[in-house]
């Protein structure tokens, strides 16, 4: 069965360093998205992405954030200048339709912890 | 502001009996509602949805129910088995929207 690919599934990093994440969506898939769930938390929405750019994002997805489709396969997740509170699992997400009643398929998640 | 609220934090539930999971939102422009389940260290894995037209959606041993007027559904699991034991989120969005909102999730353990 087609799966969204997370590397790395570890990443520990200083605080105000820049981190990627990346994601491998599935490939006939047009529509892809970041959330995240700080531990104990509910999952939250970040960002969306389809055309190549940014069709939606939340009050958390700030300026330290950025998304990037560089080529046909790979989805990434940046943040600029990593904070504390950015320690979370980021799970990056694709489907073929734009939500509705299809749902998406998530990749297992980037545990980042930031020190 | 939590739009998607699963007050029950976990449930245990008897091998083969049903497990009912709540959740209650707030949005009434909410039109498409969701089940997710999630394994540790897995991300969470589609299991069911809803839209507002109907009441209830069925697959398999998963029931999913929609009551409009209580912004209320419930996903029900009869019988419940081991492996059945997981996160479970519910998530819900509306038409011109790409984002699902989430759930705080109920943890299911299913004992045998």
């Amino acid at each position: 069965e087609p799966e969204v690919t997370q590397t790395p599934s570890h990443q520990v990093t200083q605080m105000g360093q820049e981190v990627i994440l990346r994601c491998v969506p599935i490939s006939n898939h047009l529509y892809f998205y970041w959330y995240r769930q700080i531990l104990g938390q509910k999952v939250e929405f970040l960002v969306s992405f389809y055309n190549n750019e940014i069709s939606e994002k939340s009050e958390i997805f700030d300026d330290q954030f950025s998304v990037e489709r560089p080529d046909g396969s790979n989805f990434t997740l940046k943040i600029r200048s990593t904070k504390l509170e950015d320690s979370a699992m980021y799970f990056c997400a694709s489907s073929a339709f734009d939500g509705g009643p299809y749902g998406y398929t998530f990749g297992s998640g980037t545990r980042l912890t930031v020190v | 502001d939590q739009q998607v609220k699963q007050n029950s934090p976990s449930l245990s539930v008897q091998e083969g009996r049903i497990s009912i999971l709540n959740c209650d939102y707030t949005n009434s422009m909410f039109d498409y509602f969701l089940w997710y389940k999630k394994y540790p260290a897995e991300g969470p894995t589609f299991l069911i949805s809803i839209s507002s037209i109907k009441d209830k959606n069925e697959d398999g041993r998963f029931t999913v129910f929609l009551n409009k007027s209580a912004k209320h559904l419930s996903l029900h699991i009869v019988p419940s088995q081991p492996g059945d034991s997981a996160v479970y989120f519910c998530a819900a969005s509306h038409s011109g929207t790409y984002k699902y909102i989430f759930g705080t999730g109920t943890r299911l353990k299913v004992l045998a």
